[in-house]
């Protein structure tokens, strides 16, 4: 079955430690997306690419940082640098063609949970 | 700026018909979707307007006025399950990569 996968749905990490969350998609997608998602507040996008090796900032990218060597795989790393990384972090793809109703799947999220 | 409002909160009863209103105001427009989200899980896609009028989907129904910047998504014979966040995003224009730019959502509670 297609589709895009997040691991783990849970983790905890120590205060002041680097953490990289996976997300591997087999949907043959060009774009991929990490959000945040808190408590009250709408997805918040942090990075997103476009095409292998190639990556843009979002909104909220200071104290993230993520690659883009395989068209599967966008890994997210969570720096010592976020100040508040506590969050349910989702990743999107979506094919990139002329279409515009190409909607983004979602993976499962993950919830960090740093203390 | 850009911005998508949505009601913060709904309550329905089963059985009954809702329907969760969005306004945006953009810079561009390529489309607006409607996502629904169960607590702890990840958005599913619902539905995709890009121009004027209703989308049907089953019990799920999605309108656009693009004049207006207003969408809504209906959902009729409600059951209990349908109790989620559901939450408008809108494409933006090529100079945005086309990102989605998304509301804070609306938390529906369907009741017995």
């Amino acid at each position: 079955d297609g589709g895009i996968t997040q691991s783990p749905k849970y983790l905890f990490r120590k205060e002041g430690q680097n953490v990289t969350l996976s997300c591997e998609q087999n949907l043959n997608h060009d774009a991929m997306y990490w959000y945040r998602q808190d408590p009250g507040q709408g997805l918040r996008l942090i990075y997103y690419s476009q095409i292998v090796n190639d990556f843009q900032k979002g909104d909220i990218a200071e104290g993230y940082s993520v690659s883009r060597e395989k068209k599967e795989s966008f890994p997210l790393t969570v720096t010592s640098a976020q100040k508040n990384p506590t969050a349910f972090y989702l990743c999107a793809s979506s094919p990139r063609t002329g279409r515009q109703d190409t909607e983004a799947f979602f993976g499962q999220g993950t919830r960090l949970t740093v203390v | 700026g850009q911005n998508i409002d949505q009601p913060t909160e709904m309550t329905a009863t089963e059985g009954a018909i809702v329907q969760i209103n969005c306004t945006y105001q953009t810079s561009g427009f390529n489309g607006l979707f409607w996502y629904q989200q169960h607590a702890g899980e990840a958005p599913t896609f619902l539905s995709y307007n890009v121009l004027d009028g209703l989308e049907e989907k089953g019990r799920f129904s999605s309108f656009l006025s693009r004049s207006k910047g207003y969408s809504y998504l209906l959902l009729k014979e409600l059951q209990m399950k349908d109790s989620a966040s559901y939450l408008c995003a809108v494409r933006g224009n090529a100079g945005n990569n086309r990102k989605l730019i998304w509301g804070l959502g609306t938390s529906l509670a369907v009741n017995p």
